[in-house]
């Protein structure tokens, strides 16, 4: 079965660098993404990487994916205030509807 | 427009009551889903629809009741409900059911709270 798992809490000084890490165990995962939730709000869209790469960067933040560890992190550059939030991993495999697997979220805390 | 429109935003219901919650988005997205959300967890399907049809129904009590009227538009009926059920419900878009290159795109939410 499919199992994404996550650190639940991050703090972090404004300006430093974060990184989020995330386990999964479904070895047919293909696609893998980071979503935002800020307080009383839905999910944004942050970034995503499919299996056949290793990295990927966009602006302030950088995925990396070890596939032979199952492992996928977040490194979120030049951290500010704004950047707390829940933050989820997700997978969905390659076969049949493309539905989401989160992981437990990691709550980043960003203090000035 | 690139969103996704979620009413209302709060809804607190008893439990006899009767209500919806409504979602659209105009992307031209063929897939909808239905997510629920327990405070402090992450988001768990309820329900997919894939072309105006229901394509999986995560084994879902029917006092939950799905409803796609058109491409558009995904509403989800409540009847009964029990305090257990108050929640985030999130609602998502994308592109179609089988499109795993964007993501899905979320709606805000409706915070329900169930007395």
């Amino acid at each position: 079965g499919e199992d994404v798992e996550q650190s639940l809490f991050l703090s972090v000084r404004e300006g430093d660098s974060s990184v989020i890490n995330c386990t999964y165990t479904d070895s047919s995962s293909t696609y893998l993404y980071w979503y935002k939730q800020e307080p009383g709000a839905g999910l944004q869209l942050l970034t995503y990487i499919f299996s056949n790469m290793d990295m990927k960067q966009d602006q302030r933040l950088t995925v990396l994916l070890n596939k032979k560890d199952k492992h996928l992190s977040l490194r979120i550059a030049d951290t500010q205030t704004g950047d707390s939030a829940i933050y989820f991993c997700a997978e969905t495999t390659n076969s049949g509807y493309s539905t989401l697997t989160f992981g437990k979220g990691t709550m980043l805390l960003v203090s000035p | 427009d690139t969103e996704v429109t979620q009413t209302p935003k709060h809804l607190v219901m008893g439990m006899t009551n009767k209500k919806s919650l409504k979602c659209e988005q105009h992307m031209g997205h063929r897939a909808m889903y239905w997510y629920k959300q327990k405070a402090k967890k992450p988001p768990e399907l309820m329900f997919v629809y894939s072309y105006e049809k229901l394509s999986i129904n995560e084994s879902v009590p029917s006092r939950f009741s799905p409803e796609c009227p058109n491409s558009s538009l995904l509403n989800l009926h409540l009847h009964a409900l029990q305090p257990e059920d108050s929640a985030l419900y999130l609602c998502a878009s994308s592109q179609d059911a089988s499109d795993r290159n964007y993501g899905y795109t979320f709606g805000s939410g409706t915070r329900l709270t169930v007395v």
